[in-house]
């Protein structure tokens, strides 16, 4: 089967550094997404890896590891707007996403 | 920037109804998709469309259908409408690309089944 997991909450302190851990098991690898998503608003994309290794985006950076299933995303200098559910998706084939049930993460002040 | 846009924020409906959604974007993108949202579940696939009047299943397609007659839009249809089928709805899309495109979403439907 395909499965996918992720810690459902987090929580950590405004300008503080926190990992969000994503390991998955499916069928095929074709790349992995992660995406943040606001109470009640849209996912929106905040990065893609398909090789191995870290991708840094500014405050942002997702590390993947094929060989292990695993990935995360990094995020520095947290800011209070940073507090929303972080998903992790794979794409084990072609156009289908599976995605995890995604992490809650808060920011305290 | 792509925009997705989705015909309501909020629905609420009674058991049997029969139930439109509507997804239109504007980027002229060839996929286009359907998932449902539920706490603890996470986001599943519904259905999904290649290319004009083309549609596939996905993980969860009982009880619903599509419609994709132009390019731009895409239809999820709940045939007769049930409580369990309450839920928020999210609309995606993306370029066809070699399969890994990213996906684009709309801001949700939450729909409410009395």
């Amino acid at each position: 089967g395909q499965n996918i997991d992720q810690p459902t909450e987090m929580t950590a302190t405004e300008g503080a550094i926190v990992q969000i851990n994503c390991t998955y098991q499916t069928s095929g690898f074709n790349g992995l997404f992660w995406y943040q998503q606001h109470a009640g608003e849209a996912p929106t994309f905040l990065s893609y890896n398909v090789l191995d290794g870290l991708e840094e985006k500014g405050r942002f950076s997702s590390f993947l590891s094929r060989s292990k299933g695993y990935s995360y995303l990094l995020l520095k200098e947290l800011q209070m707007k940073d507090s929303a559910s972080y998903l992790c998706a794979v794409i084990p084939g072609t156009y289908k996403y599976i995605f995890g049930t995604g992490t809650r993460l808060k920011v305290l002040a | 920037d792509v925009k997705v846009t989705q015909s309501s924020r909020y629905l609420v409906k009674r058991t049997g109804e029969k139930v439109f959604l509507e997804c239109v974007q504007d980027m002229d993108h060839e996929n286009m998709f359907w998932y449902r949202q539920d706490p603890g579940l996470g986001l599943r696939l519904i259905y999904f469309s290649y290319d004009v009047k083309m549609k596939e299943k996905g993980d969860i397609p009982e009880g619903y259908s599509v419609s994709r007659e132009k390019k731009e839009r895409f239809s999820l249809i709940l045939e007769s409408a049930s409580t369990n089928q309450t839920s928020m709805y999210l609309c995606a899309s993306s370029f066809a690309g070699f399969g890994q495109e990213t996906q684009y979403f709309g801001p949700g439907t939450r729909l409410l089944v009395l």
